[in-house]
């Protein structure tokens, strides 16, 4: 069975740029969650989608939006970037949210 | 949500038994308690799961004191790939309660040869 796939793998953008990074779940796994890792704060959670419902939220501003699609399909957008905003954004699905987190390998955006 | 705290970082040997101490004092009733394995600029790769007393799969035991305010990780014989940091998590896996699953900074383990 095919894993988490992430799209694009890496990403750099400059100050004021917007950006939509893509994350296909795992077949038949319907909540999709997103985080942060950096080196300084480590991995922060994001955001979770369920049935195209956004069912958790992290303490994050609201230049981080996301979205589900119909077919479990995710996409994160953060407007505006910030240094800051460079980071490994990962994208975890599962089948109910709270069981097995099953991680893709991340997209590495930069931001300059 | 409980926090957890874990040692930032341990050494070991090859083929040497490693056990990490997760704390978690104010683990609430339908908490479960979960650890992930993390490699370098990969995302994290769940390794086991429990709620009390003791739980072993293919790849590591999880022990879990009656009080459930601490568990251990124990990974046996390590291997120099067995180096990478290590989650431990506490959350309450019923699926109405949705992700927010809080990862801490983690415990960097480096196997040595």
């Amino acid at each position: 069975k095919a894993g988490v796939t992430q799209t694009p793998r890496y990403l750099i953008k400059t100050r004021g740029q917007q950006v939509t990074l893509s994350c296909s779940p795992i077949s038949g796994h319907r909540s999709v969650s997103w985080y942060q890792q950096t080196p300084g704060q480590g991995l922060q959670f994001l955001f979770e989608y369920f049935s195209e419902t956004q069912r958790n939220k992290g303490n994050f501003p609201g230049r981080f939006s996301g979205r589900q699609f119909s077919n479990s399909r995710s996409e994160m957008n953060v407007s505006t970037l910030e240094l800051g905003d460079s980071a490994l954004y990962l994208c975890a699905s599962s089948w109910a949210g709270t069981d097995t987190q099953y991680f893709g390998p991340g997209t590495r955006l930069t931001v300059l | 949500l409980a926090k957890t705290t874990q040692p930032i970082s341990m050494d070991s040997y090859e083929g040497q038994e490693v056990n990490i101490t997760c704390s978690h004092n104010n683990i609430a009733t339908n908490d479960y308690i979960t650890w992930y394995q993390q490699f370098p600029s990969q995302g994290p790769r769940f390794i086991i799961q429990g709620y009390k007393t003791k739980v072993t799969n293919e790849v590591a035991s999880l022990f879990i004191p009656a009080d459930r305010k601490s568990s251990t990780l124990s990974l046996p014989r390590v291997s120099l790939s067995d180096t990478a940091v290590y989650y431990c998590l506490v959350g309450d896996i019923r699926p109405n309660a949705g992700n927010m699953l809080t990862f801490g900074g983690g415990t960097r383990l480096m196997v040595k040869p």
